[in-house]
């Protein structure tokens, strides 16, 4: 079965700093990989998705993830942090499955920007 | 721009009471699911169905029910609400490929007292 684990569920940033949340999955096939954003009282909008082909992917708000098949990770990055993206962060893995697939999440990252 | 509405977005029942909480999507997928998410933000699949008349239990266990009469439809019930069913619950769909994600409805969040 696969697991995703999520490190660290409060990040602090400065406005302007780098945003790193960090993501490793365990899959025993290929996964496909996803990182989710939920704004309060919101529900999750989908941020960007790995599934085959270039292992940077870039997505929405200026973030991007690198999947790193040898150290089994998905780390979410942005550059400059804006207020705008405190917010909780989900990463996400989907295998495919003789019954079909199902995503199996992260338990989340809360971001808070500071000032 | 929402595609996927839920309603109540808010519900504050008595204990015993019995609810409906609405899922509609106009996307035409197949694939719809049911997220109950506690307060320390971890989201957890109750139900998901792959198309009409198909539902399966996800990985936790919940005393509600759902059906899918209509693709479009896949409301949740619970026959006696109690307080530890408040949460906040969350209606997904998505197509059948695979790599496909999932779009979130806003959620309900429902307090029982």
């Amino acid at each position: 079965a696969q697991s995703v684990t999520q490190l660290g569920s409060h990040v602090s940033v400065s406005e302007g700093a780098l945003v790193l949340l960090r993501c490793n999955y365990s899959s025993s096939v290929p996964p496909y990989l996803f990182w989710y954003v939920q704004y309060p009282n919101q529900g999750l909008q989908l941020l960007l998705k790995y599934t085959t082909g270039a292992t940077l992917v870039k997505g929405i708000n200026g973030f991007e993830a690198e999947f790193k098949k040898s150290e089994t990770s998905f780390h979410l990055t942005k550059p400059s942090a804006h207020m705008s993206d405190a917010a909780e962060y989900f990463c996400a893995v989907s295998v495919i499955k003789a019954a079909g697939n199902k995503l199996t999440f992260g338990g989340g990252t809360r971001v808070l920007v500071k000032p | 721009e929402a595609d996927i509405y839920q309603t109540p977005r808010y519900l504050v029942i008595g204990t015993g009471k019995k609810i409906t909480l609405e899922c509609s999507q106009t996307m035409g997928h197949d694939k719809m699911y049911w997220y109950q998410q506690d307060p320390g933000m971890e989201l957890h699949l109750i139900h998901y169905s792959y198309g009409v008349n198909s539902t399966e239990k996800g990985d936790l266990s919940s005393e509600s029910t759902v059906s899918r009469i209509r693709t479009e439809h896949f409301p949740l019930t619970l026959e006696s609400a109690r307080p530890s069913h408040t949460s906040q619950y969350l209606c997904a769909s998505s197509r059948v490929s695979y790599n496909s994600p999932l779009h979130f409805g806003n959620g309900t969040r429902l307090t029982v007292t």
